[in-house]
Order: structure tokens, then C-alpha cells, then sequence
């Protein structure tokens, strides 16, 4: 079965730090890869997707995630951590399975940004 | 250009009542989705239309769960009855184009809290 593996159900780091937020995902064939970001109340914004093509994929607000296949990651990065992204943070894949495609999240990453 | 809408943004029930979801996707998507999220989890997919067909419903719970999508644009999910484990928050969404790899765009959800 397909799966997302997010590591860290938490992660903390402090305003102005690298974050690095990871993703695996198990599928014998490369999916779509996205990353997802939800604000408290809100429903889920896109940050960034990986379809085909350059395997570095850059997003909104300075976030960027590397493809690397030989590794099933999707890792979400960002240099330098600002307050305003403290939020979660979904992993989410999107393989085709049985003649259609089908839709499956992680459990998702809540970030804490110290000032 | 109008979000996702859906109502009501929360509904508080009795077990065993029924309960409806409301959800307008953006115009001109032709694919909306509806998920459930439990607290600390990532979203579930539960049903997925391309226009008025539901293509995907195999996580739809069908002894008490229903949707529709007359004309292929606003949808009604649909619980009868309603148990506590039911209790999450219930997400729309809605992409454009019918392959894999696209945005999706998500509603704010519908708090569900079965008493």
C-alpha cells in the first residue's frame, strides 16, 4: 500500500534557523509529490509540487523541497525560519494506482518558531 | 477570485441525527474532493468527483455515508446516522483538470462534533 511518512510530529527551531521538515513516501513508481501548508482554522495552501522535470522544486515564502528518488524523500527546507511560518505542514503524494490516481497525506508536522 | 466555500462552518449533533456538508469549488473546477481530517492527522480522502462522476469512492463509508454532485459544481456530503467517532473536521476541495499532479484548492472545513 502506499504510504507518507512525515518524521517529527514536532519540530521547533529558532526564528532566523534552517528548517528542514521530511518526507518519505513508499511507491514503486515516482507519484506527484506536494507540500502543504495549514494555518490554524484555514484549510490547506499549496507551498510547492513536484510533477517531472528539475528535481529541486522552489515554492512560496522561500521554501523549497529536493525530489530524490534513490532515497523515496520529498524534504522541505527553508534557510532561514521567520516567525510567520509557524504552522503544519503536509506531506502528500499523489501515485496512480488501479487506473486512477489517488490522494495520500501524511499526518502531517507542526513547526514552532522561538523567537 | 472567490475561494472555496463551504457550510456551515460548524455543526454540533446528537448520535444518531443526520447531518449534511455544504461545499461551492472555485468555478471552473472540474474536480472536487472531500476529506476527512482527524485532530493531529492529515487529511482522508474520502470521495473524489471529476464533473458529475465519482471516480474514486473507495474510502467512502457507504452504510452511512452519501455524496452528490448534481451538474457538476456545488456538492453535498452527507451523514445518516451520525456516530461520535465521526467527530473531525470534514474538507472540500476542488482542482482543475482531471489528471494527477494538479493544486488543489481547499475549502476552511466543517467542524463536526457528534454529542
Amino acid at each position: 500500500a502506499q504510504s507518507v511518512t512525515q518524521l517529527g510530529s514536532h519540530v521547533s527551531v529558532s526564528e532566523g534557523a534552517l528548517v528542514l521538515l521530511r518526507c518519505n513516501y513508499s511507491s514503486s513508481v515516482p507519484p506527484y509529490l506536494f507540500w502543504y501548508v495549514q494555518y490554524p482554522n484555514q484549510g490547506l495552501q499549496l507551498l510547492l509540487k513536484y510533477t517531472t522535470g528539475a528535481t529541486l522544486v522552489k515554492g512560496i515564502n522561500g521554501f523549497e523541497a529536493e525530489f530524490k528518488k534513490s532515497e523515496t524523500s520529498f524534504h522541505l527546507t527553508k534557510p532561514s525560519a521567520h516567525m510567520s511560518d509557524a504552522a503544519e505542514y503536509f506531506c502528500a503524494v499523489s501515485p496512480f494506482v488501479g487506473g486512477t490516481y489517488k490522494y495520500i497525506f501524511g499526518t502531517g508536522t507542526r513547526l514552532k518558531v522561538l523567537a | 477570485e472567490a475561494g472555496v466555500v463551504q457550510s456551515p462552518r460548524y455543526k454540533i449533533i446528537e448520535k444518531k441525527q443526520p447531518v449534511a456538508f455544504w461545499c461551492n469549488p472555485i468555478s471552473g473546477h472540474n474536480t472536487l474532493y472531500w476529506y476527512l481530517q482527524n485532530l493531529g492527522q492529515g487529511p482522508e480522502l474520502l470521495i473524489r468527483y471529476e464533473n458529475e462522476e465519482a471516480v474514486d469512492d473507495s474510502q467512502l463509508p457507504k452504510d452511512r455515508f452519501s455524496a452528490e454532485r448534481l451538474k457538476g459544481v456545488d456538492s453535498t456530503l452527507k451523514i445518516q446516522p451520525a456516530e461520535l467517532g465521526d467527530s473531525a473536521v470534514y474538507l472540500c476541495a476542488s482542482s482543475y483538470g482531471l489528471a494527477g499532479g494538479r493544486e488543489q484548492f481547499f475549502g476552511p472545513g466543517t467542524r463536526l462534533t457528534v454529542l
